[in-house]
Parts: C-alpha cells; sequence; structure tokens
C-alpha cells in the first residue's frame, strides 16, 4: 500500500527550529511531486511548499518563503521541511501530500503532525 | 496569496443535491484548468475528491463532480448521504506557480 508517514513535530519556543519528516512507502519519491500543507486549530488548510522528483524545483508559500525550506533524501525515501524562525502562527497540523502524476490534486496524505510553538 | 473564496457552509436533506462554489481570479482558478477539491472529516487527513477541475479518482463516488466557469469552480454532491457530511476544500493552481486552498465549507447533513 501507498503510505506517508510524518514526524518530528512537538512543542518549540517562538524563534526556534524544527525538522518534520515524511517517509514513503509503496511508492518511490523521486517520481512524483511532493507537497507540504498545514492546517492550524480550527482553522483551513495551507498550502505551504512543493517540491518535483529530482529535488531541483521548489516553490514556497509567501508566509513560509526565506524561513522554511523543502528537501527530500530519495536514499530514504523521505521529504523533508526545515522551519527555522518559528512563530505563534505557525502552530499547525503539517501533512505531507503526494501530487497526482500529471493532474493537478493530492492524492496520498500523511496524517500529520503537530507543531506547537509557544513559550 | 489570497485564499478561494468558499461559502462558510452548506446544507442539505438527504438525497438532495448540493454545489459548493469556489471563487478565484484569473490569476487562479480562471487562468488554468488545475483546480481540485478535498473532503476533511474532523481529526481526519483531507482525501482527494476532484481533480483537474472534473476528474474523479478511482473509488471517489460518482455523487462528486466538479465544473468551473471563469473565476468560479464548483462542487457538487448528489444524492447527499449522512457520510457526506465533512469539510470541503478547493485548491487551484496559481500564476506564481504555487498552490492555493480555499477558505472551506462546512457541508451538514440535515
Amino acid at each position: 500500500q501507498v503510505h506517508l508517514v510524518e514526524s518530528g513535530g512537538g512543542l518549540v519556543k517562538p524563534g526556534g527550529s524544527l525538522r518534520l519528516s515524511c517517509a514513503a512507502s509503496g511508492f518511490t519519491l523521486r517520481d512524483y511531486y511532493m507537497n507540504w500543507a498545514r492546517q492550524a486549530p480550527g482553522k483551513g488548510l495551507e498550502w505551504l511548499s512543493y517540491i518535483d522528483g529530482s529535488g531541483s524545483i521548489k516553490y514556497y508559500a509567501d508566509s513560509v518563503k526565506g524561513r522554511f525550506t523543502i528537501s527530500t533524501d530519495n536514499a530514504q525515501n523521505s521529504l523533508y521541511l526545515q522551519m527555522n524562525s518559528l512563530r505563534a502562527d505557525d502552530t499547525a497540523v503539517y501533512y505531507c501530500a503526494r501530487w497526482v502524476t500529471g493532474a493537478s490534486g493530492m492524492d496520498v496524505w500523511g496524517q500529520g503532525t503537530t507543531v506547537t510553538v509557544s513559550s | 496569496q489570497s485564499a478561494l473564496t468558499q461559502p462558510a457552509s452548506v446544507s442539505g436533506s438527504p438525497g438532495q443535491s448540493i454545489t459548493i462554489s469556489c471563487t478565484g481570479t484569473s490569476s487562479d482558478v480562471g487562468g488554468y484548468n488545475s483546480v481540485s477539491w478535498y473532503q476533511q472529516h474532523p481529526g481526519k487527513a483531507p482525501k482527494l475528491m476532484i481533480y483537474d477541475v472534473n476528474s474523479r479518482p478511482s473509488g471517489v463516488s460518482i455523487r462528486f463532480s466538479g465544473s468551473k466557469s471563469g473565476n468560479t469552480a464548483s462542487l457538487t454532491i448528489s444524492g447527499l448521504q449522512a457520510e457526506d457530511e465533512a469539510d470541503y476544500y478547493c485548491s487551484s493552481y496559481t500564476s506564481s506557480s504555487t498552490y492555493v486552498f480555499g477558505t472551506g465549507t462546512k457541508v451538514t447533513v440535515l
């Protein structure tokens, strides 16, 4: 089965850093575009970033540009999100999601990992 | 990157049809056939229901259909069932090569 499992969430102080991981199974990460999205408590979904299979194409939402970095490790078949300069409004459940090949939509999602930014 | 505009809530009785709108601009919804729709039950991850405006992934009920006119996309749920009660989000590719989600719509089955 195709699966995505996020990890690395937790409690961090404002200004701190955290690295989220997303382990893929049942498919090869290098064959797909991958995304990160988040959902603040009681709020809607927010797209954050995507990366292509080769790791050469990366785009970010304005809200995280310059603070967050997306990357992949094909040997580990894993996706990452390095988050720096964290703020209280970064508190959310973070999801990784696979992009449908050649189409527009995210067809496989992880269960999410919770990040809380608080002093 | 402003969120696409959706109605906060839509409701209907079992068996009825409902339509959820998703309004953007010519720089996102209106400019590309790259609109997708997601269903999210409380505490769960989103599930892809429609991609490329009107295509259904395998396993998604034919009761779900999508369309687009100008800067507004729509999701129609026919034959509304209790299990359809959830939050629904649209998403679109943008002229900045990024993506944007809608504000979300809570569907209530009366």
